[in-house]
């Protein structure tokens, strides 16, 4: 089994609110990680998590703010996003650092 | 730094003849190439990977990848398309210099394949 699972699968929300993306494995993977997606473009990493511990973090806003809760359970907690951040919002864990990653089916937000 | 190109936007085959996506990489110590598809809304899967070992390597449905050090290419292949294969492919790189820690992936910008009937 393979899989990630992502909630919500969409998501809408106002400049001014707060909310949080879930990312949830049960495979026993020690890395998870936060990738970005724009319309027609490749995934952009944003975060790795190793071991439960915030092991990269790419130069992304402090409006993003990851959290790995225990080794199953990855969130992005979103507050004060911009019209730019709409994108698809993709999660993934691997079994260790260097295997391969698995990506979930992602959340699409939309920031208005 | 780690980067990788897919030189062609789309590639349209017709079913039943062999695909090809092309692929090639850039890394500081020796790569981990992998290949993922991507249905329209939706994550991506994983097809294939290499790592080291023998440089053709066989993935799911029916995907092979060939890897080419000398020419920094890790293609995607495919002896008979089928309509179902139509899809978004990215090919992505680890540089597996980076030693022991987590590492992300860096994708290239993606090829559309396109199987006519």
């Amino acid at each position: 089994d393979t899989e990630v699972t992502q909630t919500p699968k969409h998501l809408v929300m106002g400049m001014t609110n707060k909310k949080s993306l879930k990312c949830e494995q049960h495979m026993g993977h020690r890395a998870m990680y936060w990738y970005k997606q724009k319309a027609k473009k490749p995934p952009e990493l944003m975060f790795v998590y190793s071991y439960e511990k915030l092991s990269i973090n790419e130069s992304v806003p402090s409006r993003f703010s990851p959290e790995c809760p225990n080794s199953s359970l990855l969130n992005l907690h979103l507050h004060a996003l911009q019209p730019e951040d709409s994108a698809l919002y993709l999660c993934a864990s691997s079994q260790g650092p260097r295997e391969t990653q698995y990506f979930g089916p992602g959340t699409r937000l939309l920031v208005l | 730094a780690q980067s990788v190109a897919q030189p062609e936007d789309q590639v349209n085959v017709a079913e039943g003849n062999p695909l090809t996506v092309k692929c090639t990489y850039s890394v500081s110590g020796n790569p981990y190439l992998f290949w993922y598809v991507q249905y329209p809304n939706r994550g991506l899967q994983f097809l294939l990977k290499y790592i080291t070992g023998d440089n053709l390597v066989k993935g799911s449905y029916g995907f092979e990848a060939e890897f080419n050090k000398s020419q920094t290419s890790f293609h995607l292949k495919k002896p008979s398309a089928l309509v179902s294969d139509s899809a978004l492919y990215f090919c992505a790189v680890r540089d597996g210099y980076s030693g022991g820690g987590a590492d992300g992936l860096t994708f290239g910008k993606g090829t559309h394949l396109i199987i006519q009937p």
